[in-house]
């Protein structure tokens, strides 16, 4: 079946302009993740969506990182005026049922690069 | 807090030799803890998990941990290293909140010929 997919799979923009990066969970995972890999943090939690509830931001480094999930599915990621540290590759996973423990299954990932 | 520690940001086996690849973790409750694998320019991919069940997880490719209450650790092994094992692996235990996984900063394994 298919897995988890995110697009663009590349995206190079300039200092100040916004980005926005699409991820589409598995079809019926529940719960939607988002995390930052970059060469100085390693991989770090940003947002967690799941189901109805309000979503957990704890892990977002600024007002400038909002997220949506639309209908349960697709997740947005938008990252306004963009800074040179923002570059990093930005993953996205989905899981079936969270409280019963099962894994993340991660898509392959965007790699921004802020110029 | 939890956390998670791998010891050896590189390490570097002979094929056919065998691989350790170490991880500690933190917490107060207890832990449910994974292991992925990521090949260059690709996504994360679960290699093997343990969820309080048998304490000696075998996964895919060959390998497995041993979750060690008493030493806080879930080392990863595997007898023989292939070509193919050549890989960044993360070490990660599930946050008791919302489910967020907290990863160790990664070991990159390097196999010679």
């Amino acid at each position: 079946g298919a897995g988890v997919s995110q697009s663009p799979s590349n995206k190079v923009t300039e200092k100040g302009k916004d980005v926005e990066l699409r991820c589409d969970p598995i079809s019926g995972h529940t719960a939607l993740y988002w995390y930052r890999q970059s060469l100085g943090q390693g991989l770090e939690f940003l947002i967690y969506f799941q189901g109805n509830s309000a979503p957990d931001k704890s892990g977002l480094p600024s007002d400038r990182f909002s997220a949506e999930r639309t209908g349960g599915s697709v997740s947005t990621l938008t990252i306004q005026r963009t800074q040179q540290e923002d570059s990093a590759v930005y993953l996205c996973a989905s899981s079936p049922n969270p409280q019963a423990r099962n894994e993340q299954f991660f898509g392959p990932g965007t790699r921004l690069t802020v110029l | 807090a939890q956390s998670v520690t791998q010891l050896g940001s590189h390490v570097s086996v002979s094929e056919g030799a065998l691989v350790l690849l170490r991880c500690n973790y933190s917490s107060s409750v207890p832990p449910y803890l994974f292991w992925y694998v990521q090949y260059p320019n690709q996504g994360l991919q679960l290699l093997l998990k343990y969820t309080s069940a048998a304490t000696l997880v075998k996964g895919i490719n060959g390998f497995e941990a041993e979750f060690k209450k008493s030493e806080t650790s879930f080392h990863l092994t595997k007898p023989s290293a292939h070509m193919s094992d050549a890989a960044e692996y993360f070490c990660a235990v599930r946050s008791n909140q919302g489910g967020k996984l907290i990863f160790g900063q990664g070991t990159e394994l390097s196999v010679k010929p």
